[in-house]
């Protein structure tokens, strides 16, 4: 298995700027969960997909939307950036719906998004 | 709100010394429960998880971890530290109950392990 994927790996934006984080998730993964992880704080939940529709979101607004696409890879996008979005963004799949069965959760090593 | 509370931001120890790094879910039900570790500029790595089988969850890397509904803890140990465990680690939790798995992830701990 070639694990998941996630580019870029740091990333340097501006304030209102929108940006767009990619994940390739391993063949056969049709759960993919996307979380936040801001500087000494443990992960966040923003929402996960399952076969290219959201299944669950978490306590995000709007301007963080994604997308799942059939080739096992997946976006996350945010708009009107702001500085408290700043942040390493991970990415999480499982052949699971839920992730909780023996497969559990496979991470990337995530991008560091600055906002500045 | 299901929410994991882990006891202790830093926990410096020697090696070869014990390992025990705390964790403290609230949760209605019994929840799934997890222990990830963290490597500098890495993303999580699974060390075990309690899915409602036995109580005492033995994991990689020698790390094991006993779910005890009464205290609702779910503490991590390892009987002798190696240099290479210093990480950060997080206890996360899952209430199942819903189609996405979602994890609630702890603070996490810092784990120093001195020579």
């Amino acid at each position: 298995e070639t694990g998941v994927t996630q580019s870029p790996t740091h990333l340097i934006k501006t304030r209102g700027q929108q940006v767009t984080l990619r994940c390739s998730s391993q063949s056969g993964h049709n759960t993919v969960s996307w979380y936040q992880q801001a500087l000494g704080q443990g992960p966040q939940f923003i929402f996960q997909y399952y076969r290219e529709e959201e299944n669950g979101r978490g306590n995000f607004p709007p301007r963080f939307s994604g997308l799942q696409f059939p080739n096992y890879s997946s976006e996350l996008n945010v708009n009107a950036l702001e500085l408290d979005d700043s942040a390493l963004y991970l990415c999480a799949s499982s052949r699971a719906r839920d992730g909780l069965s023996n497969y559990g959760y496979t991470f990337g090593s995530g991008t560091r998004l600055t906002v500045v | 709100a299901q929410s994991v509370t882990q006891l202790g931001s830093h926990v410096s120890v020697s090696e070869g010394a014990l390992v025990l790094l705390r964790c403290n879910y609230s949760s209605s039900v019994p929840p799934y429960l997890f222990w990830y570790v963290q490597y500098p500029n890495q993303g999580l790595q699974l060390l075990l998880k309690y899915t409602s089988a036995a109580t005492l969850v033995k994991g990689i890397n020698g790390f094991e971890a006993e779910f005890k509904k009464s205290e609702t803890s779910f503490h991590l140990t390892k009987p002798s530290a190696h240099m290479s465990d210093a990480a950060e680690y997080f206890c996360a939790a899952s209430s199942g109950s819903s189609n996405t798995g979602k994890l609630i992830f702890g603070q996490g701990t810092t784990l120093q392990v001195k020579p």
